[in-house]
C-alpha cells in the first residue's frame, strides 16, 4: 500500500532535548512537508522540500531542522530552541506539478515537560 | 499577507440538517483552494476547486468558488454523526505552498 507513515505515534520528551520525528513516503513525490498544528488553530508550515537535498522554511521554522537525503524521508527535528514543541506534528507530500493535493501522514503528538 | 479564514470556528447540528462552512481568503497570487475533512489525525483529502462557478459535488458533500467575491463554501446535506471532523480550507497561491485555515469543528448529534 502506498502511502505516507509518521513514526512516532506519540512522543514525550523532556525540555532541553532535541527529538526527531520521522516521515516516509512510498508515493514517489518530490515535494514533502512538515506543520505543526495547535488547538484551535489550522495548519502552519515549519518546512517543505521541493527536491532531494533542498529545503526552504515556512512560516515558523525557528527551533526546528530538516533534512532531505533521500526523497523517501524527510526527517524533523525538533530542537531545545523550540519555545514552544508541544504540539501535533502532520507530514505531507504531493506530486510535482500537481502540488494541489497533499497527501498526509497519520502525525505525531509530541508531548514535552 | 496572504491569509485564509473560515467561519464558523464550531457549530453543532443534529442529524438531517444542512451545513454551510465558509472559507474566504486574500492571497497574492491564486491557484487552487481546497477542502479537507480532518476527524482524528490525518486530513483527508475533499475538493480541489480551480475555477469560479463551478460545483464539485461528492454524494452529500458539494463545494463552490467564487473567484470575485474570494470565497468558496462547502455544504453538507443530510448530515450524519460521521460527518463529525474538522474541515480545513487551504489555499494555494505558488506551486508548494499552501495557507490552511484555522478549520471549522462540526459536530452532528444524534
Amino acid at each position: 500500500d502506498g502511502g505516507i507513515t509518521q513514526s512516532p505515534k506519540y512522543l514525550f520528551r523532556k525540555e532541553g532535548q532535541n527529538v526527531t520525528l520521522s516521515c516516509e513516503q512510498n508515493l514517489n513525490h518530490d515535494a514533502m512537508y512538515w506543520y505543526r498544528q495547535d488547538p484551535g488553530q489550522g495548519l502552519r508550515l515549519i518546512y517543505y522540500s521541493q527536491i532531494v537535498n533542498d529545503f526552504q522554511k515556512g512560516d515558523i521554522a525557528e527551533g526546528y531542522s530538516v533534512s532531505r537525503e533521500k526523497k523517501e524521508s524527510f526527517p524533523l527535528t525538533v530542537t531545545s530552541a523550540q519555545k514552544n514543541p508541544t504540539a501535533f506534528y502532520l507530514c505531507a507530500s504531493s506530486i510535482p506539478g500537481r502540488a494541489y493535493e497533499q497527501y498526509f501522514g497519520p502525525g505525531t503528538r509530541l508531548t514535552v515537560t | 499577507e496572504d491569509k485564509v479564514v473560515q467561519s464558523p470556528l464550531s457549530l453543532v447540528v443534529h442529524e438531517g440538517d444542512t451545513v454551510t462552512l465558509n472559507c474566504s481568503y486574500e492571497v497574492t497570487n491564486f491557484r487552487s483552494l481546497l477542502w479537507y475533512k480532518q476527524e482524528k489525525k490525518a486530513p483527508t483529502f475533499l475538493f480541489m476547486l480551480t475555477s469560479s462557478g463551478i460545483e464539485k459535488k461528492s454524494g452529500r458533500l458539494s463545494s463552490i468558488l467564487d473567484k470575485k467575491e474570494l470565497f468558496s463554501i462547502l455544504n453538507i446535506t443530510a448530515t450524519q454523526t460521521g460527518d463529525s471532523a474538522v474541515y480545513l480550507c487551504a489555499v494555494v497561491p505558488g506551486t508548494y505552498k499552501y495557507i490552511f485555515g484555522t478549520g471549522t469543528r462540526l459536530k452532528v448529534l444524534a
